[in-house]
């Protein structure tokens, strides 16, 4: 069974905070990662795909890293703003077998002005 | 303009009938899928389509089944509804699976009564 989790499960910060989030994933067999936003009442929308060790991406306020030799990639966000509030999901695309994207619990974050 | 379209966006049905869930993609993608967020809010994979040949099917029951009239359509049909098929479903399209961002509809809210 694969397994992507992710940590906290929830974050409740201050508007201004900077705060991080970690997704776990096997370190075997890695093809891709993708980190997505999504917003209450809404869909998913993608921020990142990681494919390469060492990975570092940003849009904004928001930026994130991937170690593939370890199995971990951090989202972070500088500055948090109240529209930041949303649950944000990590997958890992299984590129054997059945190849699919593997979706994390998703951590939720909620940002209070 | 949306870009991956389902319709509806919610569904109230009886047990025992038989639905479908109409997805659409203009973003001229070969892949397409149906994921299903269960009770713990995961986001499951049930189906991909990638050029109207299905090459995943996931565990779920044949009372479910996909149907792609052309490559910008991949419709979830259900037949003889039950009480636990209550969910979210979401359809989605990528151009690259995996290397490439997913794009997904708005969701319906399936509720079996």
């Amino acid at each position: 069974i694969l397994n992507v989790e992710q940590s906290p499960q929830s974050l409740h910060v201050q508007e201004g905070d900077s705060t991080n989030f970690t997704c776990s994933f096997p370190s075997s067999n890695f093809y891709a990662l993708h980190w997505y936003r999504w917003e209450t009442a809404k869909s998913p929308e993608a921020l990142f795909v990681m494919t390469l060790n060492g990975d570092e991406k940003k849009k904004g306020r928001i930026s994130a890293t991937l170690n593939t030799k370890e199995g971990y990639s951090y989202l972070y966000i500088k500055g948090s703003q109240p529209e930041d509030s949303a649950t944000y999901l990590c997958a890992f695309y299984l590129n054997t077998g059945f190849q699919k994207l593997v979706f994390g619990t998703g951590t939720r974050l909620l940002v209070s002005p | 303009d949306t870009a991956v379209s389902q319709t509806p966006k919610y569904l109230v049905t009886q047990m025992g009938n038989d639905k479908s869930i109409k997805c659409e993609q203009n973003l001229g993608h070969d892949t397409m899928y149906w994921y299903k967020q269960d009770s713990k809010k995961f986001l499951k994979i049930m189906f991909s389509y990638n050029n109207k040949e299905l090459i995943i099917n996931e565990t779920v029951p044949n009372r479910f089944s996909p149907k792609s009239p052309d490559k910008a359509h991949l419709n979830l049909h259900i037949n003889s509804l039950e009480l636990g098929d209550s969910a979210v479903y979401f359809c989605a399209s990528s151009q690259v699976p995996g290397r490439t961002e997913a794009f997904f509809g708005q969701g319906t809210r399936l509720t079996v009564v």
